[in-house]
């Protein structure tokens, strides 16, 4: 059981628009940690893709976007490609326990 | 550009000791704003971070695992290590590093390397 929960799939029509959510509670994203993303492509490592809630690091498309709200957060893909078929992964801070770090479960995105 | 690269047994057997060794080529591990982790992916499944280590040596362990987890850095050698006491299959996993930056998100990432965990 995951502390940020992600829907397990999402699917989407090439050029088309997708939005992965990511929920967390008052202790992570609704106390104010800041959420990335990451994309992991099959059999590769993950890659990050926005930090800082909505900042995309030199060379990841504008296609991608972040943003937050409350206790959850979510990922937009515009123009959806066939190379954005992957596995995408939220991440937070968490300090209900001992202050670590966070993922969500992933969610499997599927090109149609 | 910083590159890392996790090197380390492949089959450890169970109730021994994971050691794993990080790599970093192209650049510093000496910046005290920078957080060096270990993160791992059982397979098939998501993404557990392991813990974390700063240059002055000051570490977070992920509540999980702190009880068999050490970390630790060889500045000189470039290196961050991964020692994981009495493992068990439930420790079968990737295990990648990766370098993360003053806003905790995980900029670099190193290939990651396979360790099954099996007598």
């Amino acid at each position: 059981q995951s502390v940020l929960t992600q829907p397990p799939s999402v699917s989407g029509a090439p050029g088309q628009k997708v939005t992965i959510s990511c929920t967390g509670s008052g202790s992570n994203i609704g106390a104010g940690f800041d959420v990335h993303w990451y994309q992991q492509l099959p059999g590769t490592a993950p890659k990050l893709i926005i930090y800082g809630n909505n900042n995309r690091p030199s060379g990841v498309p504008d296609r991608f976007s972040g943003s937050v709200s409350g206790t959850s957060a979510s990922l937009a893909i515009t123009g959806l490609q066939a190379t954005d078929e992957a596995d995408y992964y939220c991440q937070s801070y968490d300090s209900s326990l001992s202050d670590f770090v966070v993922f969500g479960g992933g969610t499997k995105l599927t090109v149609l | 550009q910083v590159q890392l690269q996790e090197s380390g047994p492949g089959l450890v057997k169970p109730s021994h000791t994971l050691s794993l060794t990080c790599t970093v080529s192209g650049g510093s591990i000496s910046s005290s704003r920078s957080s060096w982790n270990w993160i791992r992916q059982h397979p098939g499944k998501g993404l557990e971070w392991i813990g974390h280590i700063y240059n002055g040596g000051t570490t977070y362990y992920n509540p999980s695992l702190k009880s068999r987890l050490t970390l630790s850095l060889d500045t000189p050698k470039r290196q961050l290590s991964l020692k994981l006491i009495s493992v068990t299959a439930a420790d079968t996993a990737v295990y990648y590093c990766a370098k993360g930056g003053t806003d905790d998100a995980f900029h670099i990432w190193g290939l990651g390397t396979m360790v099954t965990v099996s007598a």
